[in-house]
């Protein structure tokens, strides 16, 4: 399957600061890239479908203030969770797509003290 | 909108065990189905999928998964587990009406397997 890499794997970060999160394709464009959040033992939940070019699409009780999407090119989406709070802490994957099919990320864990 | 249940959070099998993990979906329409697989330490990776066709279909490493419409489910199985298949096990469900749609996932099964 194609590889998407996503980067940091892993960040701490003090309570108030920023922190970007990458996500690349990197042998295909992606004209598609998904957004996810895992809670510990619950399932993924999206939390944004951006198309390259064009603003994101959050799901209902996303803040799309806190939760900075941007998909500048068709290899790569960036997500910066800005004025990180311990509530924040989480696991964030990213899911690329140029057609039918998605792959994923190997996922970031963030974790805000 | 769809969603998806998986019935166990966390099933221990001992090795050579066969495995069969439940997923039903609700959706009114067609839908593509996905089992996704994530080892420890690593990213989700496909397993197997189905669009059309035959209701059984076969993934990588021996897993295998049978949609059935009437019952809304896709279960997975496979006859004989080894100890590499620890992981957390995702059912998905994606609506089949063109272009990428929203894939929703369940809550995911953890299977441990013991030598």
């Amino acid at each position: 399957g194609a590889v998407v890499s996503q980067h940091p794997s892993r960040v701490i970060c003090k309570s108030g600061t920023s922190v970007k999160i990458e996500c690349r394709s990197l042998d295909f464009q992606a004209t598609t890239m998904f957004w996810y959040r895992q809670f510990p033992k619950q399932s993924l939940m999206l939390m944004a479908t951006s198309n390259e070019g064009s603003k994101a699409t959050y799901e209902q009780g996303v803040e799309k203030d806190k939760f900075l999407i941007n998909h500048a090119s068709l290899t790569l989406s960036t997500l910066t969770v800005t004025s990180a709070h311990p509530e924040d802490s989480s696991f964030y994957i990213c899911s690329a797509s140029g057609g039918i099919e998605a792959f994923f990320g190997q996922g970031t864990r963030l974790t805000v003290v | 909108a769809q969603s998806v249940s998986q019935h166990n959070h966390h099933v221990i099998l001992s090795e050579a065990a066969s495995l069969e993990l439940g997923c039903n979906y609700s959706y009114g329409g067609t839908v593509n189905l996905f089992w996704y697989v994530q080892y420890p330490g690593q990213h989700l990776q496909l397993l197997l999928k189905y669009f059309s066709g035959d209701p059984l279909v076969k993934g990588i490493k021996g897993f295998e998964a049978e949609f059935i419409k009437s019952k809304f489910s896709f279960n997975l199985r496979k006859p004989s587990v080894q100890w590499s298949d620890t992981a957390e096990y995702f059912c998905a469900v994606r609506p089949d009406s063109g272009g990428y749609q929203k894939v929703t996932f369940g809550t995911g099964t953890k299977l441990q397997v013991i030598p």
